[in-house]
Order: C-alpha cells, then structure tokens, then sequence
C-alpha cells in the first residue's frame, strides 16, 4: 500500500515566519504535488515536481516555494509566513504511469495556522 | 484551462434513498476524471476512476463526453456515505496534477 507521510498533522507559527513542511512518499512515484485545501474552494494546487530537483508552478505558487532533493521527499517552504496562509496542505505522490491512468495517493494533511 | 464544476455544495439524503453527486467538466482534449472521498478526520483517498468502469462501495460513475459530465452515483444511499466528494480531472499542461471541483459534503441521515 502507497503511504505518503506528511511531517506534522497539526503547527502552529507566526506571521513572518519561515515554514517548512514535509513529505515523504514510500513508492519511488516521480510525481509528487502540494495542495491546498480551504472550506468552498477546493484542493488548488500550489506546486508539483516530475522529476528530483524538477519543479513547477501550479496555480496558487505566490508565497511558497519547494524543494526536491530526493525522489521519495517534496519539502513545501513559506518564505515569510501570512496569515492568509492558514490552511490545510496536502501532499500526493503518483507514478508515471499515465497510460494506465494511476491515481494520486494523498497524505494525512497538515493544518497549519499563521498567527 | 480545464475546469471542474460540482454545483451543489451540500446535499443531504435520507438513508436508503437514491444519490447523484453532480460534476461537469470543460477540457479541450481526451479528459481523465476521477471521484474522490474524504471522510470525517480520514485522508483523501481515490474512489472511482472513470477508466475502471467499476463499482465501488456501491457507488458508480459514467463519463458523458456530450454533456461533459461525470456524475456520481449510488441507489441506496448509507449512512457510512457521509462524506466530503470531489470531482478531479486529470490536467496534462500540470504533470498531471489534478484539477480539483470544490467539493459536495453529503450528508445521509437516518
């Protein structure tokens, strides 16, 4: 079974902060991807990377940058942390395998709160 | 752009009856579209995905290129069912991240 492991459930930091939140996926997926999820809005996805040190801009990337130095870990960092980034994150991996239409598979989330 | 729309954000059924979770989609090419669950305090997890044609947990999903829509469907809904559903499409300009609707919290009551 795919597990993917997100750092912390549940942090706390303040407005200006550095964050930094971290995945782990178990399956050698190439894909990894950071969400974020708000009450009426959806998933809306902030970064994703096909590739070790490959990155891409999603549709929310302001304020967030990431990190990929090994195939299984994607780091998402708030550079200076605001308090329109309290949220939920989520991390997902998946395979390449777009042919045989293979899933997402999504972590526990983190709830992060900016005071 | 693609774009998934899910118009009810709440809908509530009495056990036992019948459920349709709407979602419609706009995509210029082949599109890949995807049901997920969340559950109360439980991880997003894959419910249907519209490649499979299956079944799951009773629940079943037709793809309809003329309307573009991929509803969700289940005809005796389950009190266990209650549960936040979104509607993906798969997005090929994204590393085929996903392009999520904003999500219908079903609620089936006793």
């Amino acid at each position: 079974d795919v597990k993917v492991t997100q750092s912390s459930r549940y942090l706390v930091k303040r407005t200006g902060e550095k964050v930094f939140l971290e995945c782990v996926q178990d399956m050698d997926h190439e894909n990894m991807f950071w969400y974020r999820q708000d009450p009426g809005l959806g998933l809306r996805l902030i970064y994703f990377s096909y590739d070790v040190k490959m990155k891409e801009k999603g549709d929310i990337p302001e304020g967030y940058s990431v990190s990929r130095e090994k195939k299984e870990r994607f780091s998402l960092i708030l550079e200076s942390a605001s308090t329109n980034q309290t949220s939920m994150y989520l991390c997902a991996s998946s395979s390449w395998d777009i042919l045989n239409n293979q899933p997402q598979h999504f972590g526990d989330g983190t709830r992060l709160s900016i005071l | 752009a693609q774009r998934v729309t899910q118009p009810e954000k709440l809908l509530s059924v009495f056990k036992g009856a019948p459920v349709e979770l709407k979602c419609n989609y706009s995509y210029s090419g082949s599109p890949e579209l995807f049901w997920y669950v969340q559950y109360s305090r439980q991880r997003l997890q894959l419910l249907l995905r519209h490649i499979s044609r299956e079944s799951i947990k009773g629940f079943t999903a037709d793809l309809n290129k003329g309307e573009t829509s991929f509803h969700l469907k289940k005809p005796f809904a389950q009190e266990e069912d209650s549960a936040m559903y979104y509607c993906a499409l798969r997005d090929s300009n994204s590393g085929y991240a996903l392009n999520f609707g904003k999500g219908t919290s079903l609620l089936v009551t006793p």
